[in-house]
């Protein structure tokens, strides 16, 4: 198994707090992603980074920011938590290896927003 | 809009019978993502298909790309009870992204 880790694994917050989700890898792979994942809607990106300091939106980045100040920890929070953001939370890490971008995921976290 | 179309998202089958999960992307790439989701898990890479033809094959999945027709499909031969899970096609879309499909549920039936 890739060496991902997220914490917490769950976590129950009331709406207006601040809450903030980390990853952290083992593998010093370059790419790390921020997922959610809802019913019906598969996977989407919140935001990811290709490098230290280096990072861009996905498709759903309202309401997110992300920071990466070391290789190994990518940082997800959610400044002010709403209840649209109850969801399971996947953080993903990758590297050109060859030219596959093969994507390794962690074990979620489980986020309800009260 | 970048699109990946999976169907069926629900698909109940018995056990020793074949079928098809199909996947249509919208992007001109020529690599294409399986992965695997048991309920409550994290997802599993399963296959990673990376030029037009590529066939890959594990035990009783197999999975291809056809670039031209914006087509991947995972064939499932002889269905076992642990096939049972949520399989998950994606597409890259740039040089580091993936977008995903919905997902199709698989519930394989004694």
């Amino acid at each position: 198994d890739a060496g991902i880790t997220q914490s917490p694994r769950h976590k129950v917050t009331e709406t207006g707090t601040p809450v903030t989700l980390r990853c952290h890898q083992t593998e010093n792979h370059r790419y790390m992603y921020w997922y959610r994942q809802d019913p019906g809607h598969g996977l989407r990106l919140i935001h990811y980074s290709y490098g230290v300091k280096d990072t861009d939106k996905g498709e759903v980045s309202d309401g997110y920011s992300v920071s990466r100040s070391k290789t190994e920890d990518f940082l997800l929070t959610l400044e002010s938590a709403t209840s649209s953001q109850t969801s399971v939370y996947f953080c993903a890490i990758s590297e050109q290896n060859p030219t596959a971008y093969e994507q390794y995921f962690g074990p979620g976290t489980r986020l309800t927003v009260t | 809009e970048l699109k990946v179309e999976q169907n069926p998202l629900f698909l109940s089958m018995q056990e020793g019978k074949n079928y098809t999960i199909y996947c249509n992307y919208s992007t001109t790439s020529d690599r294409l993502y399986w992965y695997r989701q048991d309920p409550g898990k994290s997802l599993e890479s399963l296959f990673v298909l990376l030029s037009n033809g590529a066939v890959k094959q594990e035990g009783r999945l197999m999975a291809s790309l056809d670039t031209k027709a914006r087509l991947s499909t995972l064939h499932i031969t002889a269905a076992v009870h642990d096939l049972s899970a949520t399989y998950f096609c994606a597409d890259l879309s740039t040089a580091e992204k993936l977008v995903f499909g919905k997902g199709t549920k698989l519930t394989v039936n004694p």
